[in-house]
């Protein structure tokens, strides 16, 4: 069955070192996988996203990387934050969505960061 | 743009009470979703309406009902609620065409 997982529950860091969260997912048919960070009492928050024909993307302080061969899919945050303390959960997009958009979650990592 | 809204954000029920959640979303998506996220889990999908006047069950949908009102509103009812539907319920919506899902803030519903 498809699953997508995250590497590890919680994840410390040190306030301006490099954080980099895992994923690794089941489904080689998905072509869209999307991370999102949630903050304590509230909704998930797009943070940045990537399609299977790329391998890699950048976004403000952000970068999603796509392994298709092993299917893994990282987060790297530069410079962390206490800000960016929270879960993260990425999600791709479930085998036969059919444009119905269904996405499957891991079960989140949670990102401490320590001043 | 207020983006999604739910309401309420936080309700306690007892066991066999019914309750509606509403959501709201002002961005014009075709697509809305309900998923409900227990501690340490990751989200988990109940209904979704892939457009107006569709909807179609999820991964979780035992005890629940949905409405697509409109095109704006997307709502979960629990008909009797049971202790095992405690838990975090966020709404998303998405624009038809693209993949990302926008998410409201949640309603945290205890039943007891």
């Amino acid at each position: 069955g498809e699953s997508v997982g995250l590497h590890l529950p919680t994840l410390s860091v040190q306030e301006g070192d490099n954080s980099i969260i895992n994923c690794a997912y089941s489904n080689s048919a998905s072509d869209y996988f999307i991370w999102y960070k949630q903050e304590s009492g509230k909704g998930p928050q797009f943070i940045i996203d990537i399609r299977s024909n790329m391998d890699k993307r950048q976004g403000q302080r952000v970068t999603v990387l796509l392994n298709k061969t092993v299917k893994h899919l990282s987060l790297q945050i530069a410079a962390t934050q206490p800000g960016d303390s929270a879960v993260y959960f990425c999600a791709e997009n479930d085998e036969g969505s059919s444009n119905t958009g269904k996405l499957i979650f891991g079960q989140g990592t949670t990102l401490q960061v320590k001043p | 743009n207020a983006g999604v809204t739910q309401t309420p954000k936080f309700q306690v029920l007892k066991t066999g009470q019914s309750m509606t959640l509403q959501c709201a979303q002002d961005m014009n998506h075709n697509s809305m979703y309900w998923y409900r996220q227990d501690p340490g889990m990751g989200l988990r999908l109940i209904y979704y309406s892939a457009s107006e006047g569709t909807t179609d069950k999820g991964e979780v949908p035992n005890g629940y009902n949905v409405s697509r009102l409109n095109k704006r509103e997307f709502s979960l009812r629990l008909e009797s609620a049971a202790p095992s539907q405690t838990s975090v319920y966020f709404c998303a919506s998405r624009k038809t065409g693209t993949d990302t899902q926008y998410f409201g803030p949640g309603t945290r519903l205890t039943v007891l």
